[in-house]
């Protein structure tokens, strides 16, 4: 059974900062992984996907890496602003299509 | 416009009485799913449809009844709610239920308090 860790649970920083956010997982046979963002109150939004066969994701100031072998996966976020601020969760997705979602990691970004 | 939508947002009920919710999708995506949010905040999934037909149906109670008239909708009825069903209830889609690059569209949730 697929387990997906997120660490930290929580994080505050001051604006401006870089942001790391790291995501492991137990069983290595995966389709891909998703990045999604969640403010409160609302349903998730899809931030980068990185297929099992790709290293690593862009997307503005994001950029998620995947280290298949290893379990793990990192979301870098440059140049924090508070409207960063959300709970990030890593999912990975199985070829029965089940998706495995970690409990997330909590954002603050200090103005 | 909204992709995925879902009625009610919000549902306080008594225990042992029945709901549903609803959830439709106007992105032309063949599939559908539904997922739990619990208080500790994990996603898990409860049921997938492609094309109307259950692909995915986690160990769920069979108080919990999915029900795709279409493949733009897909319903959730539970009967004789408990306690325990209190939870945020999201829907999402996404194009086809294989692609490798096929990402999920969450709805904004349903939060279901049971009394």
């Amino acid at each position: 059974k697929q387990e997906v860790t997120q660490i930290p649970a929580a994080l505050s920083v001051p604006e401006g900062e870089n942001l790391v956010l790291n995501c492991s997982f137990t069983d290595s046979a995966i389709y891909n992984l998703q990045w999604f963002r969640q403010d409160p109150g609302k349903g998730l939004t899809s931030l980068l996907l990185i297929q099992s066969s790709q290293r690593e994701q862009t997307s503005g100031r994001l950029n998620a890496s995947l280290d298949k072998s290893s379990g793990r996966s990192t979301l870098y976020i440059a140049a924090s602003q508070p409207g960063d601020s959300a709970t990030y969760l890593c999912a990975v997705r199985h070829s029965d299509y089940k998706l495995s979602f970690g409990a997330g990691t909590t954002v603050t970004v200090r103005a | 416009d909204t992709a995925v939508s879902q009625t009610p947002k919000y549902l306080v009920t008594q225990m042992g009485n029945d709901k549903s919710i609803k959830c439709e999708q106007n992105l032309g995506h063949d599939t559908m799913y539904w997922y739990k949010q619990d208080s500790k905040k994990f996603l898990k999934i409860m049921f997938s449809y492609n094309n109307k037909e259950l692909i995915i149906n986690e160990t769920v109670p069979n108080r919990f009844s999915p029900k795709s008239p279409d493949k733009a909708h897909l319903n959730l009825h539970i009967n004789s709610l408990e306690l325990g069903d209190s939870a945020v209830y999201f829907c999402a889609s996404s194009r086809t239920s294989g692609g490798a690059t096929d990402t999920q569209y969450f709805g904004p949730g349903t939060r279901l308090t049971v009394l």
